[in-house]
């Protein structure tokens, strides 16, 4: 079946960039998100990347796309205090259509000053 | 804006207790999820709607049943609760997704259930 997999944490100083790395299965995964979860909240979409494009630049958010590899990433330029949460990365295949995703156990980021 | 939003941000039940966890939607959504969020874990789905009164088990579903009467609501259930349900639970919603379009899930909040 399907699996996504992070590495659970992620030690940053504030001004670093962060790099945040995401692995997945499913060879049919079409899109692929990440998702921030700040402390006591719910998750909001940060960004997503089409399976047929190998970045994604949006302000200081930058999406690698390695599809032969299945290898995902998230770097987050001039890390800043606000950005300490869990995030998560999160596939969407063709084989659904329910619009299910599978989503990694979440990478916690520490933003240290 | 989207919002989903859940009945109880912290709930503490006591093993065997029936547990009724509530969301609601205000964005007219066919789809709507429970997921359960555990360290570690991640996000696993527990059961998911795609309409009034259809549900779909997700990867978790045993222990948990749920209900869809109206659109905008989605209920999830422990029948039984016991202290391995003990967890972050989530609750979204999406529209139906067009079949080559990215679309998104929207969360709520979150209720953090506590079975002691």
């Amino acid at each position: 079946g399907e699996d996504v997999e992070q590495s659970l944490f992620l030690s940053v100083r504030e001004g670093d960039s962060s790099v945040i790395n995401c692995t997945y299965t499913d060879s049919s995964s079409t899109y692929l998100y990440w998702y921030k979860q700040e402390p006591g909240a719910g998750l909001q979409l940060l960004t997503y990347i089409f399976s047929n494009m190998d970045m994604k630049q949006d302000q200081r958010l930058t999406v690698l796309l390695n599809k032969k590899d299945k290898h995902l990433s998230l770097r987050i330029a001039d890390t800043q205090t606000g950005d300490s949460a869990i995030y998560f990365c999160a596939e969407r295949g063709t084989t659904d259509s329910w619009g299910k995703f599978q989503f990694g156990a979440g990478t916690q980021v520490v933003v240290t000053p | 804006d989207v919002k989903v939003t859940q009945s109880s941000r912290y709930l503490v039940k006591r093993t065997g207790e029936k547990v009724f966890l509530e969301c609601v939607q205000d964005m007219d959504h066919e789809n709507m999820f429970w997921y359960r969020q555990d360290p570690g874990l991640g996000l696993r789905l527990i059961y998911f709607s795609y309409d009034v009164k259809m549900k779909e088990k997700g990867d978790i579903p045993e222990g948990y049943s749920v209900s869809r009467e109206k659109k905008e609501r989605f209920s999830l259930i422990l029948e039984s609760a016991s202290t391995n349900q003990t967890s972050m639970y989530l609750c979204a919603s999406s529209h139906y997704p067009p079949e080559a379009s990215a679309y998104e899930q929207y969360f709520g909040p979150g209720t953090r259930l506590t079975v002691t």
